[in-house]
């Protein structure tokens, strides 16, 4: 089946640093998601993309959906503590952006001040 | 506050014991999808309804089952429990399939069996 395979696993980044993270797959997606998990709660959506090579932005988080459509990027500029959490990207399996989502492994944010 | 509302927060039960996890999605909402997270497997995709009907089913063990009703609330049924089947479950909707990028979720259901 799918898989999505998310780097790093985890980072430590001290407060106001600017963070990088990818996910790959085995195969291609015609959308791609990213969502944050807080502690205790489901995830949240951040952003959505639906273009080879697109950018999108949502605040200080910046998203790429990958040329080959086997890849995308996730960047936080200017980390808070609140940036603090997993990050999971996701994409449909199925028909519409909404049905079987496939999650990656998840990347685990800790800030330090 | 998602407006997806899962009941119970928490549930701790035995092994062989059979339970049931409730699911409210958003008002207007027509889908839901049910989520399995473990330490060991991630955030899983189990099954997805769309007004009453199930309309795409992902690793869902035969123990587990869905249903829909005219409400639009959602229940899994599990049974048979194995220690295994620990997890957080989580309930998301959408207004439709192919639309609401992704679903909302709701703050999960954490079962523990003992």
């Amino acid at each position: 089946g799918q898989q999505l395979n998310q780097s790093p696993q985890s980072m430590f980044i001290q407060e106001g640093e600017d963070v990088s993270m990818n996910c790959t797959s085995s195969s291609i997606f015609n959308t791609w998601l990213w969502y944050k998990q807080d502690p205790g709660e489901g995830p949240v959506l951040l952003i959505a993309l639906y273009k080879a090579g697109e950018l999108t932005s949502n605040g200080r988080l910046t998203a790429q959906f990958g040329i080959t459509r086997k890849d995308s990027f996730l960047n936080i500029s200017a980390s808070i503590p609140s940036d603090v959490g997993i990050y999971f990207c996701a994409g449909p399996g199925g028909t519409g952006t909404a049905s079987k989502l496939t999650f990656g492994t998840g990347t685990r944010l800790q800030v330090t001040l | 506050d998602s407006g997806v509302t899962q009941t119970p927060k928490h549930l701790i039960t035995a092994t062989g014991q059979r339970v049931t996890l409730r699911c409210s999605p958003r008002s207007g909402d027509l889908s839901v999808y049910w989520y399995q997270q473990s330490l060991d497997q991630g955030l899983q995709f189990l099954i997805h309804y769309y007004n009453g009907e199930e309309r795409a089913k992902g690793n869902i063990l035969e123990r587990f089952s869905a249903q829909q009703f005219p409400d639009l609330h959602s229940e899994l049924n599990l049974s048979s429990l194995e220690l295994g089947d620990s997890a957080l479950y989580f309930c998301a909707s959408s207004v439709a399939p192919g639309q609401g990028a992704g679903g909302t979720f709701g703050s999960g259901t954490r079962l523990t069996v003992v």
